[in-house]
């Protein structure tokens, strides 16, 4: 099992671009989440979702886009992205329909907005 | 606002000394978890305690959950410099599917 991969690593972009961060999973999850990761913030929940065709908004849902089309992959969208949103990205992957169990993290994505 | 948040924000130690970090949360919850993250990696889950438990070990690890306070606290036994890490925990609200992480306790081992 390649676990939680994420896609791409590193990213630059200029304000306004707009981009799509890849998650997959290949462990049957049917939990999977966003967080975003700031010095001294620890980890935001952005968005979440328990299964396919149905996500819900996290702690820090702004400027962010997600749709769970299948249940091993979980796309974060910035529409527009702003300097604000530079970050370090991760995407999680949990067992049940629900987070009762262990979460499994992605490498992550560090995202420079410029 | 984060429902954890560990305390202290950064703790040095000499090695071979125990390491004990706390966490306090608002509401109430199904289970706590801790997660360690190593400089730009991803997290990794180190021990769950679910709402109904008060104690549980793992190994060099030992987590206690006092639900009436609203903490827990991880204990790392004998300390190893490959302890140096961030410590999270992380809180599985009764009420929704969210799992909030605090902001974390950097930990320090000193040679």
């Amino acid at each position: 099992n390649a676990g939680v991969t994420q896609t791409p690593k590193f990213q630059v972009l200029k304000t306004g671009q707009s981009m799509t961060l890849q998650c997959a999973q290949d462990m049957n999850h049917e939990y999977m989440s966003w967080y975003r990761q700031d010095p001294g913030m620890g980890l935001r929940l952005i968005h979440y979702s328990v299964g396919a065709g149905i996500t819900d908004q996290g702690e820090v849902p702004n400027g962010y886009n997600v749709s769970r089309s299948t249940t091993e992959d979980f796309p974060l969208r910035l529409l527009s992205a702003a300097p604000s949103q530079t970050s370090v990205y991760f995407c999680a992957s949990s067992s049940l329909a629900g987070p009762q169990e262990t979460q499994y993290f992605g490498p992550g994505t560090r995202l420079l907005v410029l | 606002s984060q429902q954890g948040e560990e305390d202290p924000q950064a703790l040095s130690i000499q090695e071979g000394e125990n390491a004990t970090m706390n966490c306090s949360y608002k509401t109430s919850i199904n289970n706590l978890q801790w997660y360690r993250q190593n400089s730009g990696r991803g997290l990794v889950h180190l021990i769950l305690i679910r709402s109904n438990e008060r104690e549980k070990h793992s190994g060099r690890l030992r987590v206690t959950l006092d639900t009436s306070k609203k903490s827990s606290s991880l204990l790392i036994t004998a300390s190893r410099a490959a302890d140096t890490a961030s410590y999270f925990c992380a809180t599985d609200a009764d009420r929704d599917d969210k799992i909030i992480f605090g902001k974390g306790t950097r930990l320090h081992i000193l040679p």
